[in-house]
């Protein structure tokens, strides 16, 4: 069965980087993308950005361009999300999942299948 | 970016109840519209894809509808588990996507 194992809570300062992994196993890794996903405290899901797993492509969302980078193993199939100079407002739990790619239409459709999700607090 | 409202932001019903969740966008998505159920604690789960494909293993009585700009999920009748928070998200504006507000399921 598809599963996404991700790395545990982080507590960092602000102006420090993190690095969460995401670990996918039963299916094909390079078959699919990866996208990240944030959630504050109380508050609603926040798109980060995806990788297209084959060949490494990325795309971010232009609010976290310049600090966030996406890179995956294909020999491990785990992905990461590096997120550098964080401020207090970074604090959230961030999920990894699935981003399903439709052969048929050759489009990157939906996340079919979520992480645990890694709480990450910047504070002082 | 392609903004994404959700009304209402929250509703109170029955267990039994016919629930509708509305979903818009701030242009046309064609169908590229998809519906997660997230429960406090845990990650959010695919119910709908591609507006009205139910996604695998996911109950029968949640549907999905809609096109363009409008787009409607309804859960025919709300049973204990459902009480959650629904998202919408657009699928259309690759490689930006975006997520609506939520819309937070509580018992009456």
């Amino acid at each position: 069965q598809v599963q996404l194992v991700q790395s545990g809570t982080e507590v960092k300062k602000p102006g420090a980087s993190v690095k969460v992994s995401c670990k996918a196993s039963g299916y094909t890794f390079t078959s699919h993308g990866i996208s990240w996903v944030r959630q504050a405290p109380g508050q609603g899901l926040e798109w980060m950005g995806w990788i297209r797993v084959f060949n490494g492509n990325t795309n971010y969302a232009q609010k976290l361009q310049g600090r966030v980078t996406m890179t995956t193993d294909t020999s491990t199939s785990t992905a990461y999300m590096e997120l550098r100079s964080l401020r207090s407002d970074d604090t959230a739990v961030y999920y990894c999942a699935r981003l399903y790619y439709d052969i048929l239409t050759a489009y990157y459709s939906h996340l079919d299948y979520w992480g645990q999700g890694t709480p990450v607090t910047v504070s002082s | 970016d392609i903004q994404m409202t959700q009304s209402p932001s929250s509703l109170s019903a029955s267990v039994g109840d016919r629930v509708t969740i509305t979903c818009r966008a701030s242009q046309s998505i064609s169908r590229y519209l998809n519906w997660y159920q997230q429960k406090p604690g845990k990650a959010p789960k695919l119910l709908i894809y591609a507006a009205s494909s139910l996604q695998s293993g996911v109950p029968s009585r949640f549907s999905g509808s809609g096109s363009g700009t409008d787009f409607t999920l309804t859960i025919s009748s709300l049973q204990p588990e459902d009480f959650a928070t629904y998202y919408c998200q657009q699928s259309f504006s690759t490689p930006t996507w975006t997520f609506g507000q939520g819309t937070k399921v509580e018992i009456k």
